[in-house]
């Protein structure tokens, strides 16, 4: 079975550091795109970026190019979202999610994460 | 950027009845266009690709269509366990985007 597995609920303060994970199983890491997906609270979904684990290709959405960081380590078959400097507003739920098709960048995504919480407050 | 909309932003609809779900893009995405349905407190999940390929274990009670800039998802004999919010998202072009969602409820 496909699976996504993120990492824990994260309460942080203001200007700090996180990054957050998402692990792969069930299929070949290396062969599918994975995004990261952010839910402001009660609002729809915005799409952050994509990276392919195979070459650590990445593609951001301009809204959050500079804002964030995505890496993958393809022998632990995971991705990463690392803020260096949190604020108020990165507030959200993210969400990783794989690409359906394999090695295409032009995918819809087939299975995704359970989600982690990010509180960000003073 | 292509923008994409969804009409209409909420849908009160009885068990039983179907409804039709509309999503727009600001210019053609051919047929690159995903469905997912959210309920509270879970993840997406992906109900139709290419805009009308219904993805792996999805009821056929759901039904894409539409190509270019005009979508339709027909959910026929609404179940209780259909009461959720819909995205749409056009995979045709980067930024990827998805439209605000229609939240259908019980009557």
């Amino acid at each position: 079975e496909v699976q996504l597995m993120q990492s824990g609920a994260e309460m942080k303060k203001p200007g700090e550091s996180l990054r957050i994970s998402c692990k792969g199983s069930g299929y070949t890491f290396t062969t599918h795109w994975i995004g990261w997906v952010r839910q402001m609270p009660g609002k729809g979904l915005e799409c952050i970026g994509i990276i392919f684990p195979g070459d650590s290709d990445i593609r951001y959405s301009p809204s959050f190019q500079g804002q964030v960081t995505i890496s993958a380590d393809d022998s632990t078959d995971t991705v990463y979202l690392q803020w260096n400097s949190l604020k108020a507003s990165d507030t959200a739920i993210y969400y990783c999610a794989r690409h359906r098709m394999q090695y295409n960048d032009d995918s819809s995504f087939d299975t995704w994460g359970q989600g982690t919480l990010v509180t960000v407050s003073s | 950027e292509i923008v994409m909309t969804q009409s209409p932003a909420t849908l009160s609809v009885s068990p039983g009845e179907s409804v039709t779900l509309s999503c727009r893009a600001s210019q053609t995405i051919y047929s690159n266009l995903a469905w997912y349905q959210q309920k509270p407190g879970q993840a997406p999940r992906l109900l139709i690709s290419g805009a009308s390929i219904r993805a792996t274990g999805i009821p056929a009670r759901f039904s894409g269509f539409g190509s270019g800039t005009e979508f339709t998802l027909t959910i026929s004999s609404l179940q209780s366990e259909d009461f959720a919010v819909y995205y749409c998202q056009q995979y045709n072009d980067w930024p990827r985007g998805f439209g605000p969602g229609t939240k259908v409820d019980i009557k």
